[in-house]
């Protein structure tokens, strides 16, 4: 099976830096995505690891380990629109196609 | 980036009724759908795969009888919930992945609110 944890919640200044880890264990494994849902929304793609190694995109960085099965999204210069639940989500290979399995998430709060 | 569109946005149904949710691509060709529920404050579970043309396939505790999914098109999904009853209100999301490039990425529908009352 697919097992994927995540801080429950988080809380942050804004303007500051916050990093929101994930584990995972799972079989299959075909990458990594973190998604970003705000409150009655649909999840938006953030960013996809497959190989080891740190992607960055402006604000959002995000780093995985394949052989620790960890993975951390980082949120630089911290904004009050970053408040939203932050979804780690593991691609992996099962009935005949790639799926997707969701951590629970993390509530992040920005606080002024 | 990719837009896939979900119809209706909320809906309200009497118990017993049947609901039909559509799920549509609209730039691109998506070779498989995927059906999620997501339950408040809960992360979003997957509750079936769809690929244009074949049966869909349910993960376990889905009821497909219940849940019926049609993937009839390259740019169309539609699921119906059967008989609804109040525990089968929840949020309702599709997601569609293309070919290409970039095929690893699934794009998210706005979602349907589905109260059953």
């Amino acid at each position: 099976g697919q097992n994927i944890d995540q801080p429950t919640e988080m809380t942050a200044t804004e303007g500051a830096i916050v990093q929101i880890n994930c584990t995972y264990q799972t079989s299959g494994f075909n990458g990594l995505f973190w998604y970003q849902q705000h409150a009655g929304e649909a999840p938006t793609f953030l960013s996809y690891n497959v190989l080891d190694g740190l992607e960055e995109k402006g604000r959002f960085s995000s780093f995985l380990s394949r052989s620790k099965g960890y993975s951390y999204l980082l949120l630089k210069e911290l904004q009050m629109k970053d408040s939203a639940s932050y979804l780690c989500a593991v691609r992996y290979s099962g009935a005949g196609s790639y799926q997707l399995t969701f951590g629970k998430g993390t509530k992040l709060s920005v606080i002024p | 980036g990719a837009v896939v569109s979900q119809h209706p946005s909320r809906v309200i149904c009497k118990s017993g009724t049947s609901v039909k949710i559509e799920c549509r691509s609209l730039d691109f060709q998506a070779t498989t759908m995927f059906w999620y529920r997501q339950f408040p404050k809960q992360s979003l579970m997957l509750m079936a795969t769809s690929n244009e043309g074949s049966k869909a396939t349910y993960e376990q505790g889905v009821e497909k009888d219940k849940f019926l999914i049609n993937h009839a098109s390259l740019t169309l999904s539609t699921l119906t919930v059967t008989s609804a009853h109040p525990e089968d209100s929840s949020f309702y999301i599709c997601s569609a992945r293309g070919g290409g490039e970039r095929s690893y990425e699934q794009y998210f529908g706005p979602g349907t609110r589905l109260t059953v009352t």
